[in-house]
């Protein structure tokens, strides 16, 4: 079962950053943090991932603390379009017979 | 490249019936994984398969079953409609089996009246 606590709702305002925490306090050392998010009615989609160094792409940024019990997913300039749920895994990079799972998640709502 | 493909969009049906769901992963993905989600629970794995052999499987009753052609596409039935399937069933895929990183099909809305 999930293995990650993220806040149930926030929110952001068009243009700013959006800074979207995860804890996962027993992380184990090989196990990575994924992120996802599911816009309204559509299937989830793949954002990012990282095990212990800052990740960025085109669609995010993820910072670890050094300790690996806590990440946050930054969105620099949010846009409508990112009101989603986002979610947070934390899975072995191979993860062989145990499934994803995805947790409650954290609804964010973007205003314009 | 087109993605995961689920048909079809929008479906009703009443009690008692059944129902089948297609999924045709993105070509060369040869792992297809399937989710329900209802409001109250959220996303719950059903199962998966890898060159069609199922691979794992959730905690759903037999009424729900799958398979994997050799194409890879996919389909999933449930049996005995209830009430409570009514749901959003999504289709992921990917090319190994267990992976973490899925590309998800836009869904199959299933009303049981």
């Amino acid at each position: 079962d999930a293995k990650t606590t993220q806040p149930p709702s926030m929110d952001c305002a068009e243009g700013r950053a959006a800074n979207l925490p995860c804890n996962h306090s027993t992380i184990s050392g090989n196990e990575y943090v994924y992120w996802y998010r599911q816009i309204h009615s559509q299937g989830p989609q793949y954002i990012i991932h990282g095990l212990k160094n800052n990740e960025t792409n085109e669609m995010a940024s993820l910072i670890i603390t050094e300790d690996r019990k806590s990440s946050t997913l930054i969105l620099p300039h949010a846009t409508l379009r990112d009101t989603a749920v986002y979610y947070c895994i934390v899975r072995l990079l191979q993860g062989g017979s145990e499934k994803l799972v995805f947790g409650k998640g954290t609804k964010l709502t973007v205003n314009p | 490249k087109a993605g995961v493909t689920q048909t079809p969009r929008y479906l009703i049906k009443t009690r008692g019936q059944q129902v089948t769901l297609s999924c045709s992963p993105i070509s060369g993905h040869r792992s297809v994984s399937w989710y329900q989600q209802t409001p109250g629970q959220g996303l719950q794995f059903l199962f998966e398969y890898f060159s069609e052999t199922q691979r794992n499987k959730g905690n759903f009753p037999g009424r729900f079953s799958g398979r994997q052609f050799s194409n890879s596409r996919s389909e999933m039935n449930v049996s005995t409609l209830e009430l409570g399937d009514s749901a959003l069933y999504l289709c992921a895929s990917s090319f190994s089996s267990g992976a973490n990183v899925l590309t998800f099909g836009a869904g199959s809305r299933l009303t049981v009246l």
